[in-house]
């Protein structure tokens, strides 16, 4: 069974729509990510959230905002999309532990193309 | 900010060869190394991690060595095989960063051959 989910798989968007990123992690993890994968660009972080707290944010556009209803959910919201958010989205999730270190495991992505 | 190199961004091997992806990263704080495999239309699997300096790592075919003092990671598939095709992602954390960010090298597309 898979133990993060990402819906939907494939989703294509008119430039200026809003779109929701799903992903549900049946980990039990308490730290959840969102990466992007640009063409012909390295996975880039964007988002880490620790017990339903934002972390750290990397993106500088306030278009994209995370939300998190669960502890086990982490939804990607985009707004006024553009031709160049066009990627794949991949959220992740680990066990984070004082002083410790933790893997990070990735969902199957949610690819994101923008007309 | 930190970067960190991949190189080759293409490898072709015929079945049975090895292969060798190398990967250079500049933060001298940087901990943690991953290994990720990501398969055609596929999430990324982890496939090693590393924290140690200077420390071998083996798995099923491959072996993962960390050097830190020239801040170079290497994975070395031993043997390789077509099921081993795939683009391969190192992938290191510094100690202590914010928000626990992974920072990817750019990846190696792995052709293997029969």
């Amino acid at each position: 069974d898979p133990k993060i989910i990402q819906k939907p798989k494939y989703l294509v968007a008119v430039t200026g729509s809003e779109k929701i990123l799903i992903c549900e992690q049946y980990l039990g993890h308490n730290a959840m990510y969102w990466y992007r994968q640009s063409a012909k660009k390295p996975l880039e972080f964007m988002f880490s959230y620790s017990y339903q707290k934002l972390m750290d944010n990397q993106t500088a556009s306030s278009r994209f905002q995370p939300q998190s209803s669960k502890k086990n959910h982490l939804d990607l919201q985009i707004t006024a999309l553009k031709p160049d958010d066009s990627a794949t989205y991949f959220c992740a999730s680990s066990q984070e532990r004082t002083g410790g270190y933790a893997e990070q495991f990735f969902g199957p992505g949610t690819r994101l193309t923008v007309l | 900010g930190e970067q960190v190199e991949q190189r080759p961004p293409h490898l072709s091997v015929r079945e049975g060869d090895s292969a060798v992806i190398i990967c250079t990263y500049t933060d001298p704080n940087s901990y943690y190394f991953f290994w990720y495999k990501q398969e055609p239309g596929a999430g990324l699997q982890l496939l090693m991690k590393v924290f140690s300096s200077t420390e071998i790592n083996e798995g099923q075919g491959f072996t993962v060595l960390l050097n830190k003092k020239d801040k170079q990671l290497s994975l070395n598939l031993t043997a390789a095989h077509p099921g081993d095709s795939a683009v391969y992602f190192c992938a290191v954390r510094s100690y202590g960063s914010s928000g626990n960010k992974l920072i990817f090298g750019i990846g190696t597309l792995l052709s293997v051959k029969p």
